[in-house]
């Protein structure tokens, strides 16, 4: 069945530091990527997506880049701003009655 | 901007109370998912459905139940509440796509803390 590997956290980073948080997944044919976003006490956002391979999704100085071959979406940032703390899920998915599948998520602190 | 609306967002109770946490959503989705999230932040789906009147257990074994009469309409009930069904719950849902490359995402409802005394 299908499935997402990421990288387990905590992570701490010092403001402006550059941010990488690797995701890689398992699924038959080609299914969607995505990063969702979490902030404490809130329920899951949509950070960026993307639908087939070598599309970059971004936002909010958020990339990930979906690469087949590597079967990977790390998720990147240049300057990382102490309001990026919060809980990151990478997770696929494919149309028809196919579940969404997530990643453990990882927690992401940025001190100042 | 997501529709769909969890309520209540705390609920305190006392152990073998009878809850019923609602969710609803606006779009339209025919799939439905509950998730209970533990204070390791994973996410843990119990239960999942793909339309009215279908539903299924998820891939961790949970006490609660669940209904799906109405397309918008996905509550989940626990008959007897204990302390260790405190945790976070999360709604899900997201639409009936195909073929199965299409994308997908899932939206999220704000999630109801539960604390079982």
């Amino acid at each position: 069945g299908d499935s997402v590997t990421q990288m387990e956290g905590p992570v701490t980073l010092s403001e402006e530091a550059f941010l990488t948080i690797n995701c890689t997944y398992t699924a038959t044919g080609y299914p969607s990527l995505f990063w969702y976003v979490q902030y404490p006490g809130e329920g899951l956002q949509l950070l960026l997506k993307a639908t087939k391979a070598d599309d970059k999704g971004s936002n909010k100085g958020f990339e990930a880049t979906y690469r087949k071959e590597t079967t990977s979406f790390h998720l990147e940032k240049g300057s990382v701003q102490v309001s990026d703390s919060a809980v990151y899920f990478c997770a696929l998915s494919r149309g028809g009655y196919q579940k969404v599948t997530f990643g453990i998520g990882t927690k992401l602190q940025v001190i100042p | 901007e997501a529709d769909i609306y969890q309520t209540p967002r705390y609920l305190v109770i006392g152990t073998g109370k009878k809850i019923t946490l609602e969710c609803s959503q606006t779009m339209g989705h025919d799939k439905m998912y509950w998730y209970q999230q533990d204070p390791g932040m994973e996410l843990h789906l119990i239960h999942y459905s793909y339309g009215v009147n279908s539903t299924e257990k998820g891939d961790l074994s949970s006490e609660s139940t669940v209904s799906r009469i109405r397309t918008e309409h996905f509550p989940l009930t626990l008959e007897s509440a204990r302390p260790s069904h405190t945790s976070q719950y999360l709604c899900a849902s997201s639409e009936y796509v195909f073929p199965l490359e299409s994308n997908t995402e899932a939206f999220f409802g704000q999630g109801t803390r539960l604390t079982v005394v």
